[in-house]
């Protein structure tokens, strides 16, 4: 049973448009996320964090968004660069207890130029 | 990488023999994971740490044993290699303190370990 899903495998963007990444979670536990990014044959790198006390965290062009009745997050990217073509993961966790962290399978985006 | 080194970092070895990856962290970090990454599946935790010898069951861990004997490292034991442990296998480092802020109670993560097994 998949905890959390991101259910677009991929999604191309233009260079300077938006990119909306999305994420759904089934447990109502999770109270913190994640998103990481990742290059081939590279570790994954922490991008951006929310705490479900939010609703919205930004850090430059990188916004996540949290919907915590649909259990639903999603990422902004504005606009998209061809830098950020890569493999994005988003998590959960549980702040209490032993963290443990659930991935999604990931989306692979890609911006043209 | 933040002071995380996984060993080796490529290995091919034969179905049936053991497998033993390493995970080292300079960071004096609490709490240590394995991960392994498959196409279609994304990362997917194995075991995980929250202390010396403590250790527990993450989402994938028939086959995987784990060990955790020194606050530094981390070790995942494969006892007898099948050919669906052919994966890439990430080793990630977490500091817990205080309640979650923007920022804070992240993972870090190596650089992997690519393990074949024919």
């Amino acid at each position: 049973d998949q905890q959390v899903k991101q259910n677009s495998p991929s999604l191309s963007v233009q260079e300077g448009r938006i990119s909306i990444l999305n994420c759904d979670y089934t447990n109502s536990m999770f109270d913190y996320f994640l998103w990481y990014k990742k290059y081939p044959a590279e570790g994954p790198t922490f991008l951006i964090s929310i705490s479900s006390i939010k609703d919205k965290n930004e850090d430059g062009r990188f916004t996540v968004f949290l919907n915590k009745s649909a259990k639903h997050l999603s990422l902004h990217i504005v606009p998209s660069q061809p830098g950020d073509s890569a493999v994005y993961f988003c998590a959960a966790s549980r702040t209490s207890g032993t963290y443990k962290y659930i991935f999604g399978t990931g989306t692979r985006l890609k911006v043209l130029a | 990488d933040a002071g995380i080194t996984q060993s080796p970092r490529h290995k091919v070895t034969e179905t049936g023999t053991p497998v033993t990856l390493r995970c080292h962290q300079t960071e004096n970090h609490r709490y240590m994971y394995w991960y392994r990454q498959d196409p279609g599946h994304g990362l997917r935790l194995i075991h995980y740490s929250y202390g010396v010898k403590d250790t527990d069951k993450g989402e994938v861990s028939d086959g995987y044993s784990v060990s955790r004997s020194k606050t530094e490292d981390f070790l995942l034991t494969l006892e007898s290699a099948t050919s669906s442990q052919t994966s890439v296998y990430f080793c990630a480092i977490s500091d817990q303190r205080g309640p979650p802020h923007p920022g804070a109670n992240v993972l870090t993560f190596g650089a992997g370990s690519r393990l074949t097994v024919l």
